[in-house]
């Protein structure tokens, strides 16, 4: 079965802090994992990695790819308040057609 | 450009009655999603259509159906409501025969009572 797990599931920061949420997955034929950003409404897409595309940049949002660990981590530098929301990230199932997503990492910048 | 679109985006239901949430695409994807999240849970895959005409259950299959009218639609029914089943509900679709994201609704909020 298809497994993703985010740490850590909550955390608070204070603006300007930097942070990184991590997932780390299992799934057969790995194929791509998904970020995605929820405030109040739907979730929001950030960033795809892949087998040829193992780091992303966009801002003061980074993430890489470790095909090694199973794992992938988004890095987020002088947070904003803006910046609160879920953290969710989502691995396909070996069929591509099957997305599971992780619990979510509740950030929360304090001004 | 619609994206996806659900239907209603908010219903209160009395324990025991039925209904069917909507959702369609206008983006020719093949697959789509039904989901739900409760608080501290992320999303829960529900059921999902891999293309028209062909439907696989999630994690959390029980108390729902689904259809896959065409490639457009993909509804999601409670045929008979439960306080457990109070959560936001979001649909989704994604293209699969290439790596791409998937896109959502902007969901269903539902209470039971």
């Amino acid at each position: 079965e298809d497994k993703v797990v985010q740490s850590p599931l909550s955390l608070v920061v204070h603006e300007g802090d930097t942070v990184t949420l991590n997932c780390s997955y299992e799934v057969t034929n790995f194929r791509s994992l998904l970020w995605y950003k929820q405030e109040k409404k739907a979730p929001t897409f950030l960033f795809m990695l892949t087998s040829s595309g193992i780091e992303k940049k966009s801002g003061r949002l980074s993430s890489i790819l470790d095909k090694k660990e199973l794992s992938s981590i988004l890095n987020i530098t002088a947070t904003q308040t803006g910046d609160s929301a879920i953290y969710l990230c989502a691995v396909p199932g070996g069929s591509n057609y099957k997305l599971t997503f992780g619990k979510g990492t509740l950030l929360t910048v304090n001004p | 450009n619609a994206g996806v679109t659900q239907t209603p985006k908010f219903q209160v239901l009395k324990t025991g009655q039925s209904m069917t949430l909507q959702c369609a695409q206008d983006m020719n994807h093949n697959s789509m999603y039904w989901y739900r999240q409760d608080p501290g849970m992320g999303l829960r895959l529900i059921y999902y259509s891999a293309s028209e005409g062909t439907t696989d259950k999630g994690e959390v299959p029980n108390g729902y159906n689904v259809s896959r009218l065409n490639k457009r639609e993909f509804s999601l029914r409670l045929e008979s409501a439960a306080p457990s089943q109070t959560s936001v509900y979001f649909c989704a679709s994604r293209k699969t025969d290439v790596n791409t994201e998937a896109f959502f609704g902007q969901g269903t909020r539902l209470t039971v009572v």
